[in-house]
């Protein structure tokens, strides 16, 4: 079955803290993988992706993600949080090529000032 | 300005009386697609539509119907509405090979 596991569901730091939000997923065939993050009242935007090549992918806002083929894992990580990171980040994977994009139940993140 | 707009944004209705959720983009994407969020679940695909008048079912399709006459827009059709329909719902789109979605402001509905 087609499914993405965030590993956490609440994650609170203080500002400069170090960030790793787990995503594990399960699905047939070569994939896409997203992180999207969606600030307090906002819509929901692309964080950073991965489509092929260099593993180690970086995004806006000073975020990077690994994916770990064999791990079947795209971890989200931010070496500094700041308070404006506070949202919510959800995983998400889908077909190359293809249109079905199941994401993950998310994880909140809040960052103390 | 690039966008995806919804409408209404916010909905409270009874159970049982039809309603509709636009959806309209201004992307020319050949893709769209409705998810619902419901804590603790995370996004689940409703429906998606890869251009006009090809449709298909995602994860969690009973109870909604979808069309795409135009290119530019992509509502959601809920014939009777029941209590467990009550969610944010949110609709996206994407070019070519759907390498990123562009979401909708989203629309929070209540059936009671």
């Amino acid at each position: 079955a087609q499914s993405v596991s965030q590993h956490n569901h609440h994650v609170i730091l203080s500002e400069a803290a170090s960030l790793e939000l787990g995503c594990n997923y399960s699905y047939g065939g070569t994939v896409n993988l997203f992180w999207y993050v969606q600030y307090p009242g906002q819509h929901l935007q692309l964080l950073l992706k991965y489509f092929s090549g260099d593993p180690l992918v970086k995004g806006i806002k000073g975020f990077e993600a690994e994916f770990i083929k064999s791990k079947f894992s795209f971890n989200l990580r931010k070496p500094s949080v700041q308070w404006s990171d506070t949202a919510e980040y959800f995983c998400a994977v889908g077909p190359v090529g293809g249109f079905k994009t199941i994401f993950g139940a998310g994880t909140r993140l809040f960052v103390k000032a | 300005e690039a966008q995806v707009t919804q409408n209404p944004r916010y909905l409270i209705t009874v159970t049982g009386k039809k309603l509709t959720v636009t959806c309209s983009q201004n992307m020319n994407h050949e893709y769209m697609s409705w998810y619902r969020q419901d804590p603790g679940l995370g996004l689940r695909q409703i429906y998606y539509s890869m251009n006009v008048e090809v449709t298909d079912k995602g994860d969690v399709p009973e109870g909604y119907k979808v069309s795409r006459k135009e290119k530019r827009n992509f509502p959601l059709i809920l014939e009777s509405p029941s209590p467990n329909q009550t969610s944010l719902y949110f609709c996206a789109s994407g070019g070519k090979g759907v390498d990123e979605q562009y979401f909708g402001p989203g629309t929070r509905l209540t059936v009671t």
